[in-house]
């Protein structure tokens, strides 16, 4: 199956520090989509990118799809206590399978 | 998030003994799919539907069956639980052209002894 590499597996930062997490992979991505994870809580969606060089903003959260439509990013300016939790990014097959990255675990510190 | 439901929402077995776990969906959603989740492995496929009693295999399917009656209901079951097979456990559901995204349900955390 396909996989998609994140990094990094963890991140601690001080609240108010900028957060990036990336996914890579080896082959061309059709789409990719961002998900959070709160602890003890289930994945919510939050975007999907699409198109290649695609960047999307969410209030503090930039996504952006590489021009070769194989990495993507997320990243979170000035972080709040409200963005702990698991990132994940995902992509989806044309069987309408998706994996999902490993995950970045964000932890803020107040 | 799209109406969905999972049960129980804990469980505690013990090895050799087999357990079903339940997502019930209200949004009429065609694909329905199962995942375990384990620190350092993310989420990962167990097995998915993309219509009733239609069914196939995901990355992690051994030792793990499923059953799709009903638009609504698909079952997961583990026929002889190893420790192993202690997770969390998330439903999700997808219908194709709406984004391309999955919903989750709450997630069901098992432990097999």
């Amino acid at each position: 199956g396909q996989q998609v590499m994140q990094i990094p597996q963890y991140q601690h930062v001080q609240e108010g520090e900028d957060f990036t997490t990336y996914c890579n992979s080896s082959t061309t991505l059709s789409n990719i989509q961002w998900y959070k994870q709160r602890p003890g809580g289930h994945p919510v969606f939050l975007i999907q990118l699409v198109k290649s060089g695609e960047v999307k903003k969410q209030k503090r959260l930039t996504f952006q799809f590489g021009e070769a439509k194989k990495n993507s990013s997320l990243h979170i300016t000035a972080t709040q206590t409200t963005d702990v939790g698991t990132y994940f990014c995902a992509l989806s097959n044309t069987g309408n399978q998706f994996y999902f990255g490993t995950g970045t675990s964000l932890t803020v510190i107040p | 998030d799209a109406g969905i439901t999972q049960s129980p929402r804990h469980k505690v077995t013990e090895t050799g003994t087999p357990v079903t776990l339940r997502c019930h969906q209200t949004e009429n959603h065609r694909y329905m799919y199962w995942y375990r989740q384990d620190p350092g492995h993310g989420l990962r496929l167990i097995h998915y539907s993309y219509g009733v009693k239609d069914t196939d295999k995901g990355e992690v399917s051994d030792g793990y069956s499923v059953s799709r009656s009903k638009t609504e209901d698909f079952l997961l079951t583990l026929e002889s639980a190893t420790s192993s097979q202690t997770s969390v456990y998330f439903c999700a559901t997808n219908t194709p052209g709406h984004q391309e995204t999955q919903y989750f349900g709450p997630g069901t955390r098992l432990l097999v002894l």
